[in-house]
């Protein structure tokens, strides 16, 4: 199976927040990350935290990790147009420098 | 702009055909690294160079090959073409410690 998992869908109506959550299954994740691409665009990083972390607030994006559950959550506040993409979970392993990345979840946000 | 350069953007060849794609990282990353993006497999790591050196190697084919040149471009070589590569190519760079990898805009190839 996949080891990085993340729900296909979001819809999301504008000016609220949207959650955009992640699993993975490998302990030794060192650092998770999160990309967004939008139509035809590459892959632009959001933000990433080290798993010794809790929590990382980077403007109208929080971060959330929760190691016991190997769960990682995108928050975005206030939600516009412009955050309409498809974000991808990725994490990399201790000893590793890869990322594997999950299938990502297509945001679509809604007037 | 991430920094990181590749061409072409687009690409469309014939089965059995060779092809190049080429990427230059951000200024001073020593690392480059290639993925591959299709609607089945999703975005898979192919492989990784390390200032002219290859590092790691994922989910890369026999037919495909790659390397880094003293100037730090990379270059990833596909052969024998089929169908089934059609896909997005990505290139990434990161620093050292490789906290962080930026990725360059793609290579669209079409394979027909």
């Amino acid at each position: 199976g996949e080891d990085v998992e993340q729900s296909l869908f979001l819809s999301v109506r504008e000016g609220d927040s949207s959650v955009i959550n992640c699993t993975y299954t490998d302990s030794s994740s060192t650092y998770l990350y999160w990309y967004k691409q939008e139509p035809g665009a590459g892959l632009q990083l959001l933000t990433y935290i080290f798993s010794n972390m809790d929590m990382k607030q980077d403007q109208r994006l929080t971060v959330l990790l929760n190691k016991k559950d190997k769960h990682l959550s995108l928050r975005i506040a206030d939600t516009q147009t412009g955050d309409s993409a498809i974000y991808f979970c990725a994490e990399r392993r201790s000893n590793d420098y890869k990322l594997s990345f999950g299938a990502g979840t297509t945001v679509t946000v809604r007037a | 702009d991430s920094g990181v350069t590749q061409t072409p953007k687009h690409l469309i060849t014939a089965t059995g055909q060779r092809v190049t794609l080429r990427c230059s990282p951000r200024s001073g990353d020593l690392s480059v690294y290639w993925y591959q993006q299709s609607l089945d497999q999703g975005l898979q790591f192919l492989i990784q160079y390390y200032n002219g050196e290859e590092r790691a190697k994922g989910n890369i084919l026999e037919r495909f090959s790659a390397q880094q040149f003293p100037d730090l471009h990379s270059e990833l070589n596909l052969s024998s073409l089929e169908l089934g590569d059609s896909a997005l190519y990505f290139c990434a760079s990161s620093g050292a410690g490789a906290y962080e990898q930026y990725f360059g805009p793609g290579t669209r190839l079409t394979v027909t």
